[in-house]
């Protein structure tokens, strides 16, 4: 079945650069995503990668995936106070009608 | 992508109520969806908003407890019925397929917090 998966926390200290990770079991999706969550607010939409492709910049996101191991990392340079939020990493397997599987999301501290 | 509004934004009910829940996009959509995140869970889907059709439910979620309608490509709405406290959560459209946007890509709306007492 649909599985994602990633750790429940990361914390980092202020211009460090935070690695999130993120493993899945359907090789099927056509595109991998990476949401971000802030407190009280919805879902904004980080990045994505075409699962044919291995690496994905986006200012300071670096987005890589791992199709032989089916893991997906988002890596944020320079880490900010304003990316402290929960980040989730989901995908959509294919003949699933659309359907995004997520995973439990990493929450992101950030210390000054 | 598009704006996507939701209203209410948050409110307290009494069991046994039912709420209707809005979500309006600003461009027309194909597809849209509702999600429910659990207190401090991650987002499951309950069903796929069919325009002029019957919505599409996941396993666990059925018509009766979500009736959802969708009368347009822009429009579409979630009813929590006969609500306990287990349904206080956050309650999420998205959707997918603007022209021009992301192929297979979802965008979500500011979500709905619901409490039930």
């Amino acid at each position: 079945g649909e599985d994602v998966e990633q750790s429940l926390f990361l914390s980092v200290r202020e211009g460090d650069s935070s690695v999130i990770n993120c493993t899945y079991t359907d090789s099927s999706s056509t595109y991998l995503y990476w949401y971000k969550q802030e407190p009280g607010a919805g879902l904004q939409l980080l990045t994505y990668i075409f699962s044919n492709m291995d690496m994905k910049q986006d200012q300071r996101l670096t987005v890589l995936l791992n199709k032989k191991d089916k893991h997906l990392s988002l890596r944020i340079a320079d880490t900010q106070t304003g990316d402290s939020a929960i980040y989730f990493c989901a995908e959509t397997p294919r003949n699933q009608g659309g359907k995004l599987i997520f995973g439990q999301g990493t929450e992101l501290s950030v210390k000054p | 992508s598009a704006v996507i509004s939701q209203k209410p934004s948050r409110d307290i009910c009494q069991r046994g109520t039912s709420l209707t829940i809005q979500c309006q996009v600003d461009s027309q959509v194909t597809m849209m969806f509702w999600y429910r995140q659990q207190p401090g869970q991650s987002l499951t889907l309950i069903a796929t908003a069919n325009q002029g059709s019957e919505a599409t439910y996941e396993s666990g979620f059925v018509i009766d407890k979500f009736p959802i309608s969708r009368p347009n490509l822009t429009f579409s709405t979630l009813t929590v019925s006969n609500m306990s406290p287990e349904d206080s959560s956050i309650y999420l459209c998205s959707v997918e397929g603007g022209k021009g946007w992301v192929t297979d890509t979802q965008y979500f709306g500011p979500g709905t917090r619901l409490t039930v007492l």
